[in-house]
């Protein structure tokens, strides 16, 4: 049972431009959102993250939008740079439960 | 999609006590696992990989001879902290890689508390 899902396996964007990564959930119960950024051979770190009382969390060039209404957040990257093509992971909680999403890898092209 | 296990959820023990955990690859064979340890601040620390049927990596600054790792098969690989401390409570998070992906799936975890 998927409760956090991440549809877009893979994303390429022109270096500059906006990148969008999307991430759905089923849990009403969730009310804690953060994004992980994995490079290869390291393990993931954290990002940014959001409270479910929010609906927007900006910190830099990373802005994490979420639409409870949905059930679904987003991590926008703006500008973006070749340093950040990653695996991008959102995860979500719910009573110190933690789910995480399958991963989408970020490729932005110089 | 690929669903990853974790065995028990949660659990609370004794200091002195092992515990074991268990990560599951549900429908496909990770030949790569990988055990995360989560601390404050929500930043998570890659504590070893282990690879089906080899002995696990560790990386540096975790004990081996305190978090013993075993990967005995393609869908299994198992955590046990041995000698619990209050400070391992925490909550430790397994992902898989199967054979010929790149891609890597976490498990929901498993939230430690040593009493």
């Amino acid at each position: 049972d998927q409760q956090v899902k991440q549809n877009s396996p893979s994303l390429s964007v022109q270096e500059g431009r906006i990148s969008i990564l999307n991430c759905d959930y089923t849990n009403s119960m969730f009310d804690y959102f953060l994004w992980y950024k994995k490079y290869p051979a390291e393990g993931p770190t954290f990002l940014i993250s959001i409270s479910s009382i929010k609906d927007k969390n900006e910190d830099g060039r990373f802005t994490v939008f979420l639409n409870k209404s949905a059930k679904h957040l987003s991590l926008h990257i703006v500008p973006s740079q070749p340093g950040d093509s990653a695996v991008y992971f959102c995860a979500a909680t719910a009573n110190n439960d933690m789910r995480f999403g399958a991963g989408t890898r970020l490729t932005v092209k110089p | 999609g690929a669903v990853v296990s974790q065995h028990p959820s949660r659990v609370i023990c004794k200091s002195g006590t092992s515990v074991k955990i268990e990560c599951r690859s549900l429908d496909f064979q990770a030949t790569t696992m990988f055990w995360y340890r989560q601390f404050p601040k929500q930043s998570l620390m890659l504590m070893a990989t282990s690879n089906e049927g080899s002995k696990a990596t560790y990386e540096q600054g975790v004990e081996k001879d305190k978090f013993l790792i075993n990967h005995a098969s393609l869908t299994l690989s198992t955590l046990t902290v041995t000698s619990a401390h209050p400070e391992d409570s925490s909550f430790y998070i397994c992902s898989a890689r199967g054979t010929g992906s790149g891609e890597q799936y976490f498990g929901p975890g498993t939230r430690l508390t040593v009493t």
